[in-house]
């Protein structure tokens, strides 16, 4: 089982549109977990932390299911500038390991 | 906002050849880190830094990688003999490890091994 597991997609989808996000964790002793938004050949950038009590941020909400070993990102109100590839971060002890990110395509 | 910077943003290399790429991380950062991303793959995890010394490494980071913190700003990756395999996207990034946990990274460093 690959370490932090994500639907490549692409999703494409609608202006306005919402869309949903999932990745999965094999290290159960994992502590903190992310999200990051990269766009084409740039660097990844936070997009949120990810708590176990959810947590949300404008357009943006995040769910932690430990006991599942499960990360979810939803994203309300699609905008162009959503667009990007999504990446789940996992932490365990000194380390950050990246899932295959998700590309999502927001079309006008 | 602070900022980790890299350099070169482009470095062509032969086969074989040594390349050291650069990194100065945010001053007050703690945690270092180099990871790399093979065009349209995912972002793979090379190693951490903390304390003048490793903390982790991933499989990757075979005895043709070094790192090293020559000073009290820089953080430099070396790959001895380079391999055309080593073409990719290689991003630093750090942290100052509080519970914020926020990786800041660098633009990156593209390297092209011919």
């Amino acid at each position: 089982r690959k370490e932090v597991e994500q639907d490549p997609g692409p999703f494409n989808v609608p202006e306005g549109a919402t869309v949903a996000f999932n990745c999965t964790y094999s290290n159960s002793a994992s502590q903190s977990f992310f999200w990051y938004r990269q766009d084409c050949r740039k660097e990844p950038k936070l997009l949120m932390s990810v708590y176990s009590s959810g947590n949300e941020d404008g357009r943006f909400t995040a769910q932690l299911n430990r006991a599942s070993q499960y990360i979810s990102l939803l994203i309300r109100d699609s905008k162009l500038s959503d667009s990007a590839t999504y990446l789940c971060v996992v932490r365990n002890n000194n380390d950050m390991r990246f899932g295959a990110g998700t590309r999502l395509t927001v079309k006008p | 906002e602070p900022e980790v910077t890299q350099t070169p943003s482009h470095q062509v290399t032969q086969m074989g050849q040594e390349v050291i790429l650069r990194c100065v991380p945010i001053s007050n950062h703690l945690y270092f880190y180099w990871y790399r991303q093979i065009l349209g793959q995912k972002v793979e995890f090379l190693v951490s830094f903390y304390n003048n010394e490793i903390s982790e490494k991933s499989e990757i980071f075979d005895d043709q990688f070094s790192v090293e913190r020559p000073d009290g700003s820089n953080f430099t990756l070396k790959i001895r003999s380079t391999k055309l395999e080593d073409s990719a996207m290689y991003f630093c990034a750090s942290t100052d490890g509080d519970t914020d946990e926020k990786l800041f990274f660098g633009s990156g460093t593209q390297l092209s091994v011919l």
